[in-house]
Formats: C-alpha cells, sequence, structure tokens
C-alpha cells in the first residue's frame, strides 16, 4: 500500500537555525515525491518535487531509496518559512497525490 | 478567474442535511480533483475527473457521496444525509493537462461542520 509519513505534527526552530523536515513512504515501484506547503490563510501550493532536484527558497529534498525517505532541509530558517508542510508521494498511476499528515514548522524570532 | 474558486467557503449543517460544494476551476483545465482534509491530516484523494468524465471515484468514502462536472468545467461535489464523521475541509484542485499534477493548483477549500 502506498503510504506517505510525517513523525513530527510540530516542529519549532530559531531563526537562522538549521531546520529537517522528515517524510518516509511505503511504495512499490519507482517513487515520485513532492513537498507541499501552505501558508497562513493561503491555500496549499507545490514547494518542490524530487525529479527538477532544485532548491526553492532555500528549501532542498534528496530522495534516499533505501531509507524511504525525503526530508525537507533548509540550513538557515527564517520566520516566513513558518507554515504547514505537507509530504506527497505520486501514485501508481500517476494521477493522484497521497498525502502526509502534515507538519507544522514554527520558526521563533 | 484567476485560481480554483470555491464556494461556499464555510458550510454548517444539520447531520441529516444534503449539501453542495462547488469548484470552479481556472478556465481551461482539463483535469479536476476532489480531496477531503479532516483535521490534524493531510488531504485525501476522492474523485478524478477528465473534462466531464470521472476516471477515478474510488475514494469516495460511501454513496453518500457524489461528484459530477457535467460540462468538463464547474463540479459539484453532493453530499446526502451529512453525518458528523463528514465534518471536514473538501478541496478542489485542477490542472492544465491530463497528467499534469505536479501543476496543480488548489482553491482555498470548503469547511463543512455536521452538527
Amino acid at each position: 500500500a502506498q503510504r506517505v509519513t510525517q513523525p513530527e505534527k510540530l516542529l519549532s526552530v530559531f531563526k537562522g537555525a538549521p531546520v529537517e523536515l522528515k517524510c518516509n513512504y511505503s511504495y512499490s515501484g519507482s517513487p515520485e515525491l513532492f513537498w507541499y506547503v501552505q501558508y497562513s490563510r493561503q491555500r496549499l501550493q507545490l514547494l518542490l518535487r524530487h525529479i527538477s532536484r532544485e532548491s526553492i527558497k532555500g528549501f532542498t529534498a534528496d530522495l534516499n531509496k533505501g531509507e524511504t525517505s525525503f526530508h525537507l532541509k533548509k540550513p538557515f530558517a527564517q520566520e516566513e518559512d513558518s507554515a504547514m508542510y505537507y509530504c506527497a508521494l505520486l501514485d501508481n498511476y500517476g494521477q493522484n497525490f497521497v498525502f502526509g499528515p502534515g507538519t507544522r514548522l514554527s520558526v521563533l524570532p | 478567474g484567476a485560481g480554483v474558486s470555491q464556494s461556499p467557503r464555510y458550510k454548517v449543517a444539520k447531520r441529516g442535511q444534503d449539501v453542495a460544494l462547488r469548484c470552479d476551476p481556472i478556465s481551461g483545465h482539463v483535469s479536476l480533483f476532489w480531496y477531503q482534509q479532516a483535521l490534524g491530516q493531510g488531504p485525501e484523494f476522492l474523485t478524478y475527473f477528465q473534462n466531464e468524465a470521472q476516471l477515478d471515484k474510488s475514494g469516495l468514502p460511501s454513496d453518500r457521496f457524489f461528484a459530477e462536472r457535467p460540462e468538463g468545467s464547474v463540479s459539484t461535489l453532493k453530499i446526502q444525509r451529512t453525518q458528523q464523521e463528514d465534518s471536514a475541509v473538501y478541496l478542489c484542485a485542477s490542472s492544465l493537462e491530463r497528467g499534469q499534477v505536479e501543476k496543480l493548483f488548489f482553491g482555498s477549500g470548503t469547511q463543512l461542520s455536521v452538527l
């Protein structure tokens, strides 16, 4: 079964500190993984996808097939990074997302 | 329009009441998805349309849930005889082309509270 887990409901860090939001998945096949973000009072939006291997707003995520993980990292957190972060897996048919439960990141001044 | 529009923004229903939730996707977007997001959870897939065709409804939790997109643009999610467990935010999302799920645009959602 396809499943995404995010073990932390809430993660609090101080401004300028490194941040890592954990994501693990179970999937039979070659996974395609994404991170979505929802800022306060805004819509859910795509942050990054593993295929593009890009850095968005200073965030990066590396797919580790051995550990079935896709952790989101940023070396120096900013207050504006405070938001809900959802890890998501694209299903076998490439038509639908399986979302994790989300982690609320709070960056303290 | 500027984005995916959902209405109403909030809906309070008495248990047993029928409700209808509307989604206006971005003009020209072919694919349309409905998700259910319970409190403290991530969005969960309900159903998917390609134009007017409902290609996947495997996520609908019961036969009380029904979705349609008769002209391939606006979609309505209907819930009959609402139950308290139906309380959630219902999200609609659309993308321009088939299979282009990585370019999904989400609406603000309808928050349904069943009393």
